[in-house]
């Protein structure tokens, strides 16, 4: 069965410092992977996916990540942190009994230090 | 741009009330999910359609039930609202098979029992 875990339910860092937010996930065959971003009040939107090819997948608002699936890892980062970054963030992982089903991990919080 | 509505920001209802929660969206999507989102907890499926009429349980689906008699309309229902369904609500969709599960989320709609 997939799952997906996220290290660290609250990270925080200076402006200006680097972004790293950890996720590991568990999958029986290739997996389909996600970071969402969901802003204070809102829904969830997608920052990047992973699918097949480039194992470094780039995304919105100068996030990216690296698919390594020798250590069934798909961390998120950001060279740069900005003030507007402060987000709630979810790893998830496509369901492959249902392909239309994604399983989210428990979220971290994003914090800016100015 | 995919435009997914909820009817209500924000709702308090009273324990043993029936409650309607509605979400529309404007792509033709096949594809609507309701979740709930705890802290800590991620967000959890509850149902999800894939056609008109058709529904199939998510994870946590006890205390609730749905209805989509309509492509753009998925509704969930609370039969008898219990202060344990205190909680952040989002509607998502989705094509079908498109980009391998990539979902639209709606603002939530945040749920207070009492």
């Amino acid at each position: 069965a997939q799952s997906v875990t996220q290290l660290g339910s609250h990270v925080s860092v200076s402006e200006g410092a680097l972004v790293l937010l950890r996720c590991n996930y568990s999958s029986s065959v290739p997996p389909y992977l996600f970071w969402y971003v969901q802003y204070p009040n809102q829904g969830l939107q997608l920052l990047l996916k992973y699918t097949t090819g480039a194992t470094l997948v780039k995304g919105i608002n100068g996030f990216e990540a690296e698919f390594k699936k020798s250590e069934t890892s798909f961390h998120l980062t950001k060279p740069s942190a900005h003030m507007s970054d402060a987000a709630e963030y979810f790893c998830a992982v496509i369901k492959y009994s249902s392909a239309s089903k994604i399983i989210f991990g428990s979220g971290t919080r994003l914090s800016i230090r100015p | 741009d995919v435009k997914v509505t909820q009817s209500s920001r924000y709702l308090v209802k009273r324990t043993g009330e029936k409650v309607f929660l509605e979400c529309v969206q404007d792509m033709d999507h096949e594809n609507m999910f309701w979740y709930r989102q705890d802290p800590g907890l991620g967000l959890r499926l509850i149902y999800f359609s894939y056609d008109v009429k058709m529904k199939e349980k998510g994870d946590i689906p006890e205390g609730y039930s749905v209805s989509r008699e309509k492509k753009e309309r998925f509704s969930l229902i609370l039969e008898s609202a219990s202060t344990n369904q205190t909680s952040m609500y989002l509607c998502a969709s989705s094509l079908r098979g498109s980009g391998r599960g990539e979902q639209y989320f709606g603002p939530g709609t945040r749920l207070t029992v009492t």
